[in-house]
C-alpha cells in the first residue's frame, strides 16, 4: 500500500535552518508530482509547495517563497523541504502528500503522510 | 490567489443527522474542488475530487456538488466515525488554498 513517511522536525531557533524528508513506498514516485502541506497548532491548512514528477518544475507559496526549496531523488524515492530563515510563524505540522494523477498534476491531494512536527522558538 | 470561505465552522449532530458544509470560491474554479476529512492526530483523507466525484472506498452517504464558486459536501445520514473535521480545497491553479475547515461534533 501506498505509504509517506515524514521526518526531519524538531525544534529550531529562529533564523535556523531544517530540512525534512518523506520517503515513499508502495507506488512508483517518479510518476507523480508531490507536496508540502502545513497545519499551525489550530489553524487550518496552508499549502507550501509543489514539485513536478520529474522536478523539473516547482511552486512555493508567498510566505515561503525565497526561504524553502523542494527537491526530490526519484532514485531514492524520497522528497526533500529544505527551510531556511525559519520564523516563529513556520511553526507547525508539515505534511507530504502525493498528488491524485500521474504525470501531469491534478492539484489534488490523495495520499498524504502522518506529519513532522516543527517548532520555532527561542 | 483564490480564497476559500467554508461555513459552518463547527456543527454539533446526532447520528443518522444530514449535515451539509458549504465552501465558497473568491473567484470561478469550475468544478476543481476537492473535499478531505481529517480526524485528530491522523493524515487527512481524500473524500471527493472535482466537487462530485467520490473517491474509493468513500461511503456513498458522502456526496458533493456545485459549480463555479458554491460548493457542497453532504453527509446523508451521520455515523460516528464521521465526527471529523472536513476541508475544501480548490484544485483551479497554484497556489492551492483551502477552507477554513468545519468540525462535526457530536451533539
Amino acid at each position: 500500500q501506498v505509504q509517506l513517511v515524514a521526518s526531519g522536525g524538531g525544534v529550531v531557533q529562529p533564523g535556523g535552518s531544517l530540512r525534512l524528508s518523506c520517503e515513499a513506498s508502495g507506488f512508483s514516485f517518479s510518476d507523480y508530482g508531490m507536496y508540502w502541506v502545513r497545519q499551525a497548532p489550530g489553524k487550518g491548512m496552508e499549502w507550501v509547495t509543489f514539485i513536478r514528477s520529474d522536478g523539473s518544475q516547482q511552486y512555493y507559496g508567498d510566505s515561503v517563497k525565497g526561504r524553502f526549496t523542494i527537491a526530490r531523488d526519484n532514485s531514492k524515492k524520497t522528497l526533500y523541504l529544505q527551510m531556511n530563515s525559519l520564523r516563529s510563524e513556520d511553526t507547525a505540522l508539515y505534511f507530504c502528500a502525493r498528488d491524485a494523477r500521474e504525470h501531469n498534476a491534478l492539484r489534488v491531494l490523495d495520499q498524504w503522510g502522518q506529519g513532522t512536527m516543527v517548532t520555532v522558538s527561542s | 490567489d483564490i480564497q476559500m470561505t467554508q461555513s459552518p465552522s463547527s456543527v454539533s449532530a446526532s447520528v443518522g443527522d444530514r449535515v451539509t458544509v458549504t465552501c465558497r470560491a473568491s473567484q470561478t474554479i469550475y468544478t476543481w474542488l476537492a473535499w478531505y476529512q481529517q480526524t485528530p492526530g491522523t493524515a487527512p483523507k481524500l473524500l471527493i475530487s472535482e466537487a462530485s466525484t467520490l473517491q474509493s472506498g468513500v461511503p456513498s452517504r458522502f456526496s458533493g456538488s456545485g459549480s463555479g464558486t458554491d460548493f457542497t459536501l453532504t453527509i446523508s445520514s451521520l455515523q460516528p466515525e464521521d465526527f471529523a473535521t472536513y476541508f475544501c480545497q480548490q484544485a483551479n491553479s497554484f497556489p492551492l488554498t483551502f477552507g477554513g475547515g468545519t468540525k462535526v461534533e457530536i451533539k
